[in-house]
């Protein structure tokens, strides 16, 4: 799976839009982007996942780059309760259908301040 | 719908002793991905199952670490004569297909400490 590149942390006022960046330079055409994201101490959350086109849902919009080579994810109201840690993943369609496991990095710390 | 559950969610084990770390998968779910978070560090992978299969093992230990996902009832991380390093927390992530189009939700987790 591409490598994927992200700040380590970022700021962001409450009520504000947070825009997370990840770069994956090395993606493949088959390759989807996932965020999820990690509350301290709890499981990983599922935010969005893309693989051309842009892609918004309830949570948040993901916004990738017409070469593919980097994305951003958007929380339009950041409150506080949305500080945590953000993982950016690419991650292989495989046709056959075999799994591919999800490869966290050290993904992104998003603090929203009050 | 009820999401990811483990249980249980902290086990204290003394070292020498059997760990048994259970995840039912989401409704209509037959992928289970077991996936490891020693403290202070990144979310490792450790195996995945669909039901009474393992498909994937490369990221489990070789010796003492074992899973399954019975037909019936949940998939169970079967850990044997636990040591201090085993302490971390576990969590469980299902998905509805194993490609990459699905996503996987996550358990809250199960926190192992070896005392």
């Amino acid at each position: 799976d591409a490598k994927t590149t992200q700040p380590t942390s970022m700021d962001c006022a409450e009520g504000r839009a947070a825009n997370l960046p990840c770069n994956h330079s090395t993606i493949s055409g088959n390759e989807y982007v996932y965020w999820y994201r990690q509350i301290h101490s709890q499981g990983p959350q599922y935010i969005i996942h893309g693989l051309k086109n842009n892609e918004t849902n309830e949570m948040a919009s993901l916004i990738i780059t017409e070469d593919r080579k980097s994305s951003t994810l958007i929380l339009p109201h950041a409150t506080l309760r949305d500080t945590a840690v953000y993982y950016c993943i690419v991650r292989v369609l495989i046709s056959s259908g075999s799994a591919r496991q999800l490869t966290f990095g050290s993904g992104t710390q998003l603090t929203v301040l009050p | 719908n009820a999401g990811v559950m483990q249980n249980p969610r902290h086990l204290v084990r003394r070292r020498g002793q059997e760990a048994r770390l259970r995840c039912s998968p989401m409704k209509g779910h037959s992928h289970v991905y077991w996936y490891r978070q020693l403290p202070e560090e990144g979310l490792k992978f450790m195996v995945y199952l669909q039901k009474e299969n393992i498909i994937d093992e490369s990221g489990m230990p070789k010796e003492r670490f074992s899973a399954e996902f019975p037909k019936e009832g949940p998939s169970i991380l079967r850990i044997q004569q636990v040591v201090r390093g085993d302490s971390a927390a576990y969590f469980c992530a299902s998905s509805r297909s194993g490609t990459a189009a699905y996503e996987q939700y996550f358990g809250p987790g199960t926190r192992l400490t070896v005392t």
